[in-house]
């Protein structure tokens, strides 16, 4: 079975600063995807970047992007230039690669940017 | 937008009522899913499904059934509703294949049913 850790409950940081937030996972499988997803205010989950592992390079979307470490079982989620739409909870989760596999999600992690 | 609706949108109920959520996808996606958020869990697989009338449980399946009897719809019922089934209770789709703007084996969201059950 997987397990997704996300140990930062709640973080905050400034407006156009940048903030990392963690995410670990275990697993036996080799191949496989990671994803961040975004829950704002209006509950609508939004995917905000996915990673496969065979890929070694990271991935990045604009101002997100990941700092994948597979030997470490690390997915860090580094947001620049912070910005007020960014408060939300973050959600890492893990799938197989096997279509129609289930999503296995951390807990979540509150992040708040203040003016 | 992965053109998803979630019907309806907020529902309160009595304990021992049934009840039936409804996600509707408009571009034929093949992997359908039910997911509960609960706080301090994340979300939880109840059911999925990956094809007309197939379907299969997830991890948190009990109390719960599903059907699809079309490709767009994925219904799912709870027979006799409890105070454990509070939730909020979202769809997910997915496909095996790059299509369009929509990553291979990535799951989008519906914008969820919040369940109340009195």
């Amino acid at each position: 079975a997987q397990t997704v850790t996300q140990s930062q409950p709640e973080m905050s940081v400034q407006e156009a600063e940048t903030v990392t937030l963690s995410c670990t996972y275990d697993t036996s499988e080799n191949n496989y995807y990671l994803f961040w997803y975004k829950q704002p205010p209006s509950r609508q989950m939004i995917l905000v970047i996915r990673q496969e592992a065979y890929k070694q390079q990271n991935a990045t979307e604009n101002r997100f992007s990941v700092n994948f470490q597979k030997a470490a079982k690390s997915f860090s989620l580094k947001i620049s230039d912070s910005q007020l739409g960014d408060t939300a909870m973050y959600f890492c989760a893990f799938m197989k690669h096997t279509s129609g596999s289930r999503l296995t999600f951390g807990e979540g992690t509150q992040l708040t940017v203040n003016p | 937008d992965a053109g998803i609706t979630q019907s309806p949108r907020h529902k309160v109920t009595e304990t021992g009522t049934p009840v039936t959520l409804r996600c509707h996808q408009t571009e034929n996606h093949r992997y359908m899913y039910w997911y509960r958020q609960d706080p301090g869990h994340g979300l939880r697989l109840i059911h999925y499904s990956y094809g007309v009338k197939d379907t299969d449980k997830g991890e948190v399946s009990d109390g719960y059934s599903v059907s699809r009897s079309k490709t767009e719809d994925f219904l799912l019922t709870l027979e006799s509703a409890t105070s454990s089934q509070t939730s909020v209770y979202f769809c997910a789709i997915s496909e095996p294949r790059l299509a369009g703007q929509y990553s291979t084996d990535t799951q989008y969201f519906g914008p969820g049913t919040r369940l109340t059950v009195l």
